[in-house]
């Protein structure tokens, strides 16, 4: 079945650092992926997405390419706010109905100032 | 706001009793997906209902029932409730369809506590 993988953390990491949350996936077909966040006491949003294969989603600086090659949807941000610290969730959906929707752990990202 | 609208925001019982949380899905989407959270954990899938039928089923346990009105908005049935089911349950919604990404959207969430 599908499945996904990704760093569990937590993370660490000083405001203006380089951010990347590994995110790699297991899918029959063609699968959508996305990224969605989770801010302390709130529900997810949902981030970015890529549909097919070489696609780069991008939001609110932050980027993932979707590499079919490698089976990875890794996240990445030049310069982290504190304001970044949140949990983050990758995902894929397959199926006519979305009915193979799945969520990877979720990483937690805590920046200092 | 995600469009999906999740009652009531918080609900304390206590354990023995039985609870009904409601989603009502974004204008247009058929798609009605319910989550459970519980502290420092992950999410986990516990049902989909497609346009009133069931679609998919995870973790589910079968003290919890769900369903999908015409009106589109759904309920999740939560019974016999134990303190381990203290939780935060969220419903998504997606676009209607067999095309597409399928993407969710969340409500907001309904934080259950079970004494």
């Amino acid at each position: 079945g599908n499945s996904v993988t990704q760093m569990e953390g937590p993370v660490t990491l000083s405001e203006e650092a380089f951010l990347t949350i590994n995110c790699t996936y297991t899918a029959t077909g063609y699968p959508s992926l996305f990224w969605y966040v989770q801010y302390p006491g709130e529900g997810l949003q949902l981030l970015l997405k890529a549909t097919k294969a070489d696609d780069k989603g991008s939001n609110k600086g932050f980027e993932a390419t979707y590499r079919k090659e490698t089976t990875s949807f890794h996240l990445e941000k030049g310069s982290v706010q504190v304001s970044d610290s949140a949990v983050y969730f990758c995902a894929l959906s397959g199926g006519n109905y979305g009915q193979n929707f799945v969520f990877g752990p979720g990483t937690r990202l805590s920046v200092l100032p | 706001d995600s469009g999906v609208t999740q009652t009531p925001k918080h609900l304390i019982t206590a354990t023995g009793q039985r609870v009904t949380l409601r989603c009502s899905p974004r204008s247009g989407d058929l798609s009605v997906y319910w989550y459970q959270q519980s502290l420092d954990q992950g999410l986990q899938f516990l049902i989909q209902y497609y346009n009133g039928e069931e679609r998919a089923k995870g973790n589910i346990l079968e003290r919890f029932s769900a369903q999908q009105f015409p009106d589109l908005h759904s309920e999740l049935n939560l019974s016999s409730l134990e303190l381990g089911d203290s939780a935060l349950y969220f419903c998504a919604s997606s676009e209607q369809g067999t095309s597409g990404s399928h993407e969710q959207f969340f409500g907001p969430g309904t934080r259950l506590t079970v004494l």
